[in-house]
């Protein structure tokens, strides 16, 4: 099957500690990304790739970083420095550059205590 | 900022009523697609419309897009109870990257039987 998958489902972390989450996809797009949603509320952009070894900041990068070794992998790692990343983390791809759908992942549920 | 704003926040219907929900946006748009996500989990894209398409069908979706007045209205027709879930708008705009998404607060659409 093609598709995207995160895991874990949901992940637990004491505060202070970093934490990696896996994105993986087999659908041979170029483009991948990371959101972060909020109870109640949309999607925030956190990094975005548009080709392998190539990923620029979103809208909340700070806290984050990510790597672009591998076309089929985009992982994320939330840092000791995000101030409050306990959240529902959604990891998406697209084909490229253009006016495309994104397809997601089924998320993974950060809770930092 | 987030880029769309949906109205109603949420949504409560009868199983086999039309269901309408609004988006807004305030800088001019590359295009504007609507996605669907089920409590807990990934999106699903519904639809895409072009800033130079007034209007576009999918099955029981009707999607209509007015530049002029920057909003878009998403019509679910013969609502089923599957359907209920959050729904998004995301535009694409311009100066904003060739695919990156800025996706609005959503509308949580409840179908009852």
């Amino acid at each position: 099957d093609g598709g995207i998958t995160q895991s874990p489902k949901y992940l637990f972390r004491k505060e202070g500690q970093n934490v990696t989450l896996s994105c993986e996809q087999n659908l041979n797009h170029d483009a991948m990304y990371w959101y972060r949603q909020d109870p109640g509320q949309g999607l925030r952009l956190i990094y975005y790739s548009q080709i392998v070894n190539d990923f620029q900041k979103g809208d909340i990068a700070e806290g984050y970083s990510v790597s672009r070794e591998k076309k089929e992998s985009f992982p994320l790692t939330v840092t000791s420095a995000q101030k409050n990343p306990t959240a529902f983390y959604l990891c998406a791809s697209s084909i490229g550059t253009g006016v495309h759908e994104q397809y997601f992942g089924p998320g993974t549920r950060l809770t930092v205590t | 900022s987030q880029q769309g704003e949906e109205d109603p926040q949420a949504l409560s219907i009868q199983e086999g009523e039309n269901a309408t929900m609004n988006c807004s946006y305030k800088t001019s748009i590359n295009n504007l697609q609507w996605y669907r996500q089920n409590s807990g989990r990934g999106l699903v894209h519904l639809i895409l419309i072009r800033s130079n398409e007034r209007e576009k069908h999918s099955g029981r979706l009707r999607v209509t897009l007015d530049t002029s007045k920057k909003s878009s209205s998403l019509l679910i027709t013969a609502s089923r109870a599957a359907d209920t879930a959050s729904y998004f708008c995301a535009t694409d705009f311009w100066g904003g990257g060739g695919n990156k998404l800025t996706f609005g607060t959503g509308t949580q659409l409840k179908v009852e039987l």
